[in-house]
């Protein structure tokens, strides 16, 4: 399976700033997911990453707020904008062939807000 | 629409005994379904699925699951638990889609 790289692995910022994650794949894919995992909780799916044109956000997820890049088949950032308190989560980066095919993830960012 | 559920927040069990997570499934069409697990300070690891055919699927590190088509269930299975397979559960399901729906996870405990 593909090799998932996520930078940084955590971080702890101030409200009101903003901070980019990368997510890096040793191989091209076809698809890229970027969850979030609020702490105690399952994985809520923010959007799918795609290559060549805007991503595509689930229900109360929005663009302002988790910008998305994906300027090739191996690459991709979530930016978490103006960042509160309650954007602390761990955010993953998975890829895909989608249908059947199992998802394989990063080991997250682990996002501090104070 | 599509959903799981995880009945259980804790599984523990001595190692050595037999291990059992509880996952059921909602989706419209066939289920894919799938199992994770997700050590401290790590993402979500697969360990297997299922798509169609066996009802008993066999995975990583000696895991199995049972997929169940009257009970839409598909309980993940290891028949001698090790302490090193403490850790958080996820079951997941998507119907001939890309998009994942993932249980609330179930933590296991094994003691020595």
């Amino acid at each position: 399976s593909a090799v998932i790289s996520q930078k940084p692995s955590r971080d702890i910022c101030q409200r009101g700033t903003s901070l980019t994650i990368q997510c890096q794949v040793d191989s091209q894919v076809t698809m890229m997911f970027w969850y979030r995992q609020q702490p105690g909780q399952s994985l809520t799916l923010i959007a799918t990453a795609n290559q060549g044109s805007e991503a595509t956000y689930e229900s109360g997820f929005v663009i302002d707020k988790f910008p998305i890049s994906r300027p090739n088949l191996t690459f991709s950032t979530l930016t978490v904008s103006n960042m509160s308190p309650e954007d602390s989560s761990i955010y993953l980066c998975s890829v895909g062939a989608g249908g059947n095919q199992p998802q394989h993830f990063g080991d997250g960012t682990r996002l501090s807000i104070l | 629409a599509q959903s799981v559920a995880q009945p259980e927040d804790q599984v523990n069990v001595a190692e050595g005994n037999p291990l059992t997570v509880k996952c059921t499934y909602s989706v419209s069409g066939n289920p894919y379904l799938f199992w994770y697990v997700q050590y401290p300070n790590r993402g979500l690891q697969f360990l297997l699925k299922y798509i169609t055919g066996d009802n008993l699927v066999k995975g990583s590190y000696g895991f199995e699951a049972e997929f169940n088509k009257s009970q839409t269930s598909f309980h993940l299975k290891k028949p001698s638990a090790l302490v090193s397979d403490s850790a958080l559960y996820f079951c997941a399901v998507t119907s001939n889609d890309y998009k994942l729906s993932f249980g609330a996870g179930t933590t296991v405990t094994v003691r020595a």
